[in-house]
């Protein structure tokens, strides 16, 4: 079945340290997206790419890198330079420019303690 | 700054009760409007995709309109079952830019 892989579900890591989150689709999509969702606020974009090998940043994207070595693939690092990384993040995908619908993830839970 | 408002915030309904739900967003640059529903631990699930105005989406009981020149669209539940209980997120597809300004979502609880 195609669709998004996105882990792992829960993540713990320690103020200061970097961690990455792994999102990974097979359904030939070009288009990938970064979600971060907090409690009361809707979906905010922080990265997204329409193209391997290129990548723009959404409306949140300080204290975040990605790449797009793969089409299948667009990782998330968020980075100790992140304020506030405590969040549920979500990945997804689409054709390119495609307005008619995206297709998700199930979400990464990270805590940072 | 693109502004995508959903209204209520939060709802609770009896079972059998038909209810609905508003979003706003801006009426330039429109290019199409989404609608998700989102249940606890899964993935958001697409609903419809609204591209012309005047359009009307039905899918079982939950239906959809959209009013792009002033900017609303309304999603209907009719007839409310527990198992609609559920996240439903709308969003904006503006055609500079190729992607999606998401609502902050209305929360539906239906209690048997």
């Amino acid at each position: 079945d195609g669709g998004i892989t996105q882990s792992p579900k829960y993540l713990f890591r320690k103020e200061g340290q970097n961690v990455t989150l792994s999102c990974e689709q097979n359904l030939n999509h070009d288009a990938m997206y970064w979600y971060r969702q907090d409690p009361g606020q809707g979906l905010r974009l922080i990265y997204y790419s329409q193209i391997v090998n290129d990548f723009q940043k959404g409306d949140i994207a300080e204290g975040y890198s990605v790449s797009r070595e793969k089409k299948e693939s667009f990782p998330l690092t968020v980075t100790s330079a992140q304020k506030n990384p405590t969040a549920f993040y979500l990945c997804a995908s689409s054709e390119t420019l495609d307005p008619y619908g995206y297709t998700f993830g199930s979400g990464t839970r990270l805590t940072v303690v | 700054i693109l502004n995508v408002e959903q209204s209520p915030q939060s709802l609770h309904v009896q079972e059998g009760d038909s209810t609905n739900f508003t979003c706003s967003f801006p009426s330039s640059n429109f290019y199409a409007l989404h609608w998700y529903r989102w249940e606890t631990a899964k993935s958001p699930e697409a609903l419809f995709v609204m591209t012309l105005n005047g359009d009307e989406k039905k899918k079982g009981r939950i239906s959809a309109t959209l009013n792009t020149k002033e900017g609303y669209s309304y999603l209907y539940i009719k007839g409310s079952q527990p198992e609609d209980s559920a996240t439903y997120l709308c969003a904006f597809f503006y055609n500079q830019g190729g992607k999606l300004i998401f609502g902050q979502g209305t929360e539906l609880s239906v209690k048997p």
